[in-house]
């Protein structure tokens, strides 16, 4: 594919519901970030894959949040019990390496109502 | 951990001036600077980036100036365009933090024709 691919692009969750976000990352990028983006703030850093292997896990807000790459590439975001406060964009990002420039999907607009 | 203070939230601009952008960072470990800009709904993208061994890069109307000791670095935009208009965020990478990077709040410029 031309760029990181995420979809949904939108999702709305009623309070509790368990929702899963995907990202299909540039076809060779080693590197795959998650953020959360909300309303007017920058990125934050949620975690960080090299391969499959999920190196940093910091910045998951909760244990409601977890994150998977099984093979590699395709990553999936997945909150469970949704509440309002996870209402953001997540974004994904994808680099050739960790030190190398990252490159950003449009996001999943996520309203929990 | 690293923090990233941006300044200013808002900037108006008259079609053909300059614009500066202002970000300080507290990890003196940082040594990567890249600056996306967004635009409303879209994906952020990379404008200009710096590394710590440099301390002024330029891309045509853009620059970015690096002061490591006071650490501090600064996007400077010349001969605005209205399609300049957009969000843009400065961001800090440390290079043993596995390429995570740690976003301002965000400058919300915008460019009257």
């Amino acid at each position: 594919g031309a760029g990181v691919s995420q979809s949904p692009r939108y999702k709305v969750a009623k309070r509790g519901q368990d929702v899963a976000l995907r990202c299909d990352p540039i076809s060779g990028h080693v590197s795959l970030f998650w953020y959360q983006q909300a309303l007017g703030q920058g990125p934050e850093f949620l975690t960080y894959f090299q391969n499959e292997a999920q190196l940093d896990k910091s910045g998951l807000p909760s244990d409601r949040f977890f994150a998977e790459r099984p093979e590699g590439s395709v990553s999936t975001l997945k909150i469970q019990r949704t509440q309002q406060e996870d209402s953001a964009v997540y974004l994904c990002a994808s680099s050739l390496g960790y030190a190398e420039e990252a490159f950003f999907g449009q996001g999943t607009r996520l309203t929990v109502v | 951990g690293e923090n990233v203070e941006q300044h200013p939230s808002t900037l108006s601009v008259q079609e053909g001036d300059s614009a500066v952008i202002k970000c300080t960072y507290s990890d003196s470990a940082s040594n990567y600077f890249p600056w996306y800009k967004q635009e409303l709904g879209k994906r952020p993208q990379l404008i200009i980036d710096i590394r710590s061994n440099v301390g002024e890069k330029k891309d045509q109307r853009i620059a970015v100036t690096l002061n490591k000791t006071a650490k501090h670095f600064s996007l400077h935009i010349t001969e605005t365009q209205p399609e300049d208009s957009a969000v843009y965020f400065c961001a800090a990478r440390t290079y043993n933090q596995g390429g995570k990077l740690i976003f301002g709040q965000g400058t919300e410029l915008s460019v009257k024709p």
